[in-house]
């Protein structure tokens, strides 16, 4: 599976749209790119995925650049129950596999 | 839907008992996921399964480890005996492939041991 890089912390203002970014340069053509996120203490949540279009689901918008190096997941309107580690992580399809999870984003949702 | 549900939720034993985390996965997942999470080494896969069959052991850490799937609604993870590096909260997740396509997998609360 294709590394992905992430910045380590960002912060952002309670009610206002998180971007988060992620880099991923050396997808190939049947990797999935994934993002999970992690609220301390608690088990890790999907949130979205997708291929090489945008998503959008009730929690969040996937935004995957046209080359598909590179994509941004979008929480609209953060609230303080965002705050948590946020995991970009790239998967090929074609077999039950792990997740690899990598350093991840701490999310700090500012009051 | 009641979630993958995991137990107990806390475990604190002393080094060489026997450890039995167990898992049920959501109801119709054909797919469970063993995983470790550390402050040192982040999340890491143990082991999984498919269709109740081990697919995948290679990040098991030693013999002292062993997972079972005797059902679809059932899978435990023991440790024995128990080592203090052992401490650390172990995550079963679960997921529904009905092709060979991708598939998501959905986390339970996780079991934090403690081995003394």
């Amino acid at each position: 599976d294709a590394k992905t890089t992430q910045p380590p912390s960002m912060d952002c203002a309670e009610g206002r749209a998180a971007n988060l970014p992620c880099n991923h340069s050396t997808i190939s053509g049947n990797e999935y790119v994934y993002w999970y996120r992690q609220i301390h203490s608690q088990g890790p949540q999907y949130i979205i995925h997708g291929l090489k279009n945008n998503e959008t689901n009730e929690m969040a918008s996937l935004i995957i650049t046209e080359d598909r190096k590179s994509s941004t997941l979008i929480l609209p309107h953060a609230t303080l129950r965002d705050t948590a580690v946020y995991y970009c992580i790239v998967r090929a399809s074609g077999s039950a596999r792990q997740l690899t999870f990598g350093s991840g984003t701490q999310l700090t949702v500012l009051p | 839907d009641a979630g993958v549900i995991q137990s107990p939720r806390h475990e604190v034993t002393e080094m060489g008992q026997e450890v039995t985390l167990r898992c049920k996965p959501i109801s119709g997942h054909n797919s469970l996921f063993w995983y470790r999470q550390t402050m040192m080494r982040g999340l890491e896969l143990l082991i999984y399964f498919n269709n109740n069959v081990p697919i995948d052991d290679s990040g098991m850490p030693e013999d002292r480890f062993s997972a079972k799937m005797p059902n679809a609604s059932f899978s435990t993870l023991k440790i024995q005996p128990s080592e203090p590096r052992d401490s650390a909260v172990y995550f079963c997740a679960s997921s529904f492939r009905p092709s060979a396509s991708t598939d998501t997998q959905y986390f339970g609360p996780g079991t934090r041991l403690t081995v003394l």
